[in-house]
């Protein structure tokens, strides 16, 4: 029973570099989104989707695109990676029944120098 | 928009006695979803409990049991018989129990960190 599955656990960028994040699920989740937590601000909302073709802004889309593809996948990119993009990311997926908690990757941690 | 806070962003217990996380809300919705995430060192994120806004009884996950007060929007999680293993950043988080428009989405406080001394 994979869950969740982020890609990959580390990942230390330069300036200016873009790169995606990958994250698939196998419970034929409706629902995905990613968060990104930092210090002292919990985790907050970037981009979700409520199915394939589907995709929507959270509460920090600024500077990173999603795509669904899949019903299983998920990506996130990262178009032109800044030092304020250093944090730590997860990936999360739920059935589309609101009384579901949220199914969480294992987080992946960026570095951007 | 719907809120979540945490008002004690750190917390400690002394092994096997009882510590209560604070959480409050603010929405103007009727039916809702609350949880409690337990996140430990390995940064996994773990649910400790949930809580259907429309139940008047509070949820209970063995040592763990909520105190939900919907007139007060505050849903404070109580940890009995702590043990080492319950040191974490604990979160709280509001999800809306309508399907459209966004409010899919979990919304989340910002955290306690919460430390247990043997």
């Amino acid at each position: 029973n994979a869950g969740v599955t982020q890609t990959p656990k580390f990942q230390v960028l330069k300036t200016g570099q873009s790169m995606t994040l990958q994250c698939a699920q196998d419970m034929n989740h409706e629902y995905m989104s990613w968060y990104r937590q930092d210090p002292g601000m919990g985790l907050r909302l970037i981009h979700y989707s409520v199915g394939a073709g589907i995709t929507d802004q959270g509460e920090v889309p600024n500077g990173y695109n999603v795509s669904r593809s899949t019903t299983e996948d998920f990506p996130l990119r990262l178009l032109s990676a800044a030092p304020s993009q250093t944090s730590v990311y997860f990936c999360a997926s739920s059935p589309i029944y609101y009384n579901s908690p949220l199914h969480f990757g294992n987080g992946t941690r960026l570095t951007v120098t | 928009a719907q809120t979540v806070t945490q008002s004690q962003p750190e917390m400690s217990v002394q092994e096997a006695e009882t510590v209560t996380l604070s959480c409050t809300y603010d929405t103007s919705e009727s039916d809702y979803y609350l949880f409690w995430y337990k996140q430990p060192p390995s940064r996994q994120m773990i649910l400790v409990i949930r809580q259907e806004a429309y139940k008047q009884q509070n949820a209970t996950e063995n040592r763990f049991s909520v105190n939900f007060q919907k007139a007060a929007k505050s849903f404070s999680l109580k940890i009995s018989d702590s043990q080492l293993g319950d040191a974490a950043m604990y979160f709280c988080a509001y999800r809306s129990a309508r399907p459209q428009g966004g409010s899919e989405k979990l919304v989340f406080g910002k955290g306690t960190k919460l430390t247990v001394n043997p």
